[in-house]
Formats: structure tokens, C-alpha cells, sequence
């Protein structure tokens, strides 16, 4: 079965201590990778879109990184604003046409 | 300032309503679509829309309906038929049906009482 799978659910990091979320799909023919950044009780923010293994995004300070089975996306010296849940989504095409599948996401806090 | 809105930001509704949510946008979007959310799961497509006049269900239309009369704007309706319509819902546009980036409104939350 196609699907999306996103590690750990929950994190918990030291301002300044830099760590990896992990998106891993088995999706064939995927068109595109999405990251998303969403705060409680709000909507989901567009960060990146990935299209091909190998691409790299950044964004202050968050970096997404994308490979034939996985995406990561990468926090360096994370502040306490940096915490979110971070969704993965992913495009596949189907007999039907385009699908997006997301993934349950990863709920990151940052502590001073 | 251009955006998504979503209305109501809270709605509360007694078994057996229907209620209408709204979704409005001036981004000149032709594609929009409407996503549950629930704790622990990926977000759900319920319906889409790629032109006005025309929608298609998604994975999970039963109990819900909409309408596209105008681009701006593809109101959802969550029917007493809807078994489990506590959720937060939430609503996306993008600029073509072929383009890959979606963005979303800020969501309504609707609690069945």
C-alpha cells in the first residue's frame, strides 16, 4: 500500500541542539514532496517542495533534503519559535491523475 | 492582501443539523480542495474542485457536499448524514490543476454537540 511515514512522532530539543525529521514514502511515480509547517489550532504553512532525488531546499534555518525513498528535513540551531508540527505530503500519480498523500507529522518543541 | 479565509474560525453543531463551512479566496486560484484533520492522522481529502461549476469527491465525501458557482469561493456542507464530523477542517487552493503547491486557510473547528 502507498503511504507516507513520518519519524519520530515527537521531539523535544535544547535551543541550538540541530536535528533531522524524517519523511519516508513508498509511493511510485512521485511528482513532488512537500514540507509544511503548522502551528496548533491553525493551517498548515507551505515551506518546501522537493522534485527530484538529490535536491536540496533551504529556508533560515531549515534545510530539506530529498533522496529516492526518504526526505529529511533538517533544523540547525533550533529556537523555541521553531516549534511546530511539521507535515511531509506527497504527490504520485495514479491511473486517476495526481494523489496527495501526507504523512501524521512530527511534533517538535524546543526548550531554552 | 492576498489569502485564504475560512469562517467560522469555531462552529458548534447539535446532532442532526447541517452546517455550512465557508471557504474564500482572491488568489485568482483556479483548483480548490477541503481536508479533514483529526489527532494522529495524515490530513483526508473530502472534495475538489479544479474549475468552477465542476468538483470531484475525494477519499472521504460521504456525508459531506459542496458547490463551486463562483472561483473565489467552495463552501462545504457537513450533513447530518456525516457520522463523525467533530474535526478541524481545512481548506486549500492552487493556481492551476497541474501546479504542485498547495496552500491552506487557517481552518475551522467544528465540534458536534
Amino acid at each position: 500500500e502507498d503511504q507516507v511515514t513520518q519519524s519520530p512522532e515527537a521531539l523535544r530539543l535544547q535551543e541550538g541542539e540541530s536535528s533531522s525529521l524524517n519523511c519516508s514514502y513508498t509511493v511510485s511515480g512521485l511528482r513532488g514532496l512537500f514540507w509544511y509547517r503548522q502551528d496548533p489550532g491553525k493551517g498548515p504553512e507551505f515551506l518546501f517542495t522537493l522534485y527530484s532525488a538529490g535536491e536540496e531546499k533551504e529556508k533560515e534555518r531549515l534545510k530539506a533534503t530529498l533522496t529516492k525513498k526518504e526526505s529529511f528535513l533538517h533544523i540547525t540551531a533550533p529556537k523555541p519559535e521553531d516549534s511546530a508540527t511539521y507535515l511531509c505530503a506527497v504527490q504520485w500519480l495514479t491511473g486517476g491523475g495526481n494523489k496527495l498523500t501526507f504523512g501524521t507529522g512530527t511534533q517538535l518543541k524546543v526548550e531554552l | 492582501d492576498g489569502g485564504i479565509t475560512q469562517s467560522p474560525k469555531y462552529l458548534f453543531r447539535k446532532e442532526g443539523q447541517n452546517v455550512t463551512l465557508s471557504c474564500e479566496q482572491n488568489l485568482n486560484h483556479d483548483a480548490m480542495y477541503w481536508y479533514r484533520q483529526d489527532p494522529g492522522q495524515g490530513l483526508r481529502l473530502i472534495y475538489y474542485s479544479q474549475i468552477v461549476n465542476d468538483f470531484q469527491k475525494g477519499d472521504i465525501a460521504e456525508g459531506y457536499s459542496v458547490s463551486r458557482e463562483k472561483k473565489e469561493s467552495f463552501p462545504l456542507t457537513v450533513t447530518s448524514a456525516q457520522k463523525n464530523p467533530t474535526a478541524f477542517y481545512l481548506c486549500a487552493s492552487k493556481d492551476r490543476p497541474l501546479a504542485d503547491t498547495q496552500y491552506f486557510g487557517p481552518g475551522t473547528r467544528l465540534t458536534v454537540l
